[in-house]
């Protein structure tokens, strides 16, 4: 109940494009759900967070939508370039006392000139 | 976005010793530390939380005795890597919990055991 299934495992898009990314969860008590990117050999960096009172937000070429009835949320990269090749991984997290961050299994995203 | 430092960035060392890994908030102050452990091309595992003040809390599978950690200050976590083996060799990444739920990570720290 605690796992996060992330889609695609990878992801080939060209330049310009629009990169899709989904997560599925079961656990409702969920109410946070952040999505970082990851390069090689590096941490990973927070893009941008959702929570469930919201459906969609958006941060430049960065987009969450969250459909809270069907347990499902997903990135939405515009204008995909090939910076942003890397690895993505959706997470969520319960309001508690630690907040710990259950990620996805990751996308490998490439994004071809 | 709130910055997070790892000191070392790369260590290798030999198999049967000790290897402290410091994980600094620089720009906010964090009660919450989190230990992570990343295999190549795989997600993130989460060792341990650490909370300023008091004992680290450990997943299920993670030794406690061999990966230590300390809390000691609401900006300093450190995990100590004890009578490290080849199989410890793993990229460590730590993150610090910015009020109310956000997590930052450091650049990780690439532990290989000769």
């Amino acid at each position: 109940q605690q796992q996060v299934k992330q889609s695609p495992q990878s992801l080939i898009v060209q330049k310009g494009g629009i990169s899709i990314i989904n997560c599925a969860y079961e656990n409702t008590a969920f109410d946070y759900f952040p999505w970082y990117q990851q390069f090689p050999g590096k941490g990973p960096a927070l893009l941008i967070a959702i929570r469930p009172d919201v459906s969609e937000k958006k941060e430049g070429r960065f987009t969450i939508s969250f459909n809270k009835s069907a347990k499902q949320f997903s990135l939405h990269i515009m204008d995909s370039q090939p910076g942003d090749s890397a690895t993505y991984f959706c997470a969520a997290s319960i309001t508690g006392s630690a907040r710990q961050l259950t990620f996805g299994s990751g996308t490998q995203l490439t994004v071809l000139p | 976005g709130a910055v997070v430092s790892q000191h070392p960035s790369r260590v290798i060392c030999k198999s049967g010793t000790s290897v402290k890994i410091e994980c600094r908030s620089l720009d906010f102050q964090a009660t919450t530390m989190f230990w992570y452990r990343q295999f190549p091309k795989q997600s993130l595992m989460l060792m341990a939380t650490s909370n300023e003040g008091s004992k680290a809390t450990y997943e299920q599978g993670v030794e406690k005795d061999k990966f230590l950690i300390n809390h000691a200050s609401l900006t300093l976590s450190t995990l100590t890597v004890t009578s490290a083996h080849p199989e410890d060799s793993s990229f460590y990444i730590c993150s610090a919990r910015d009020w109310p739920d956000t997590q930052y990570f450091g650049p990780g720290t690439r532990l290989t055991v000769l």
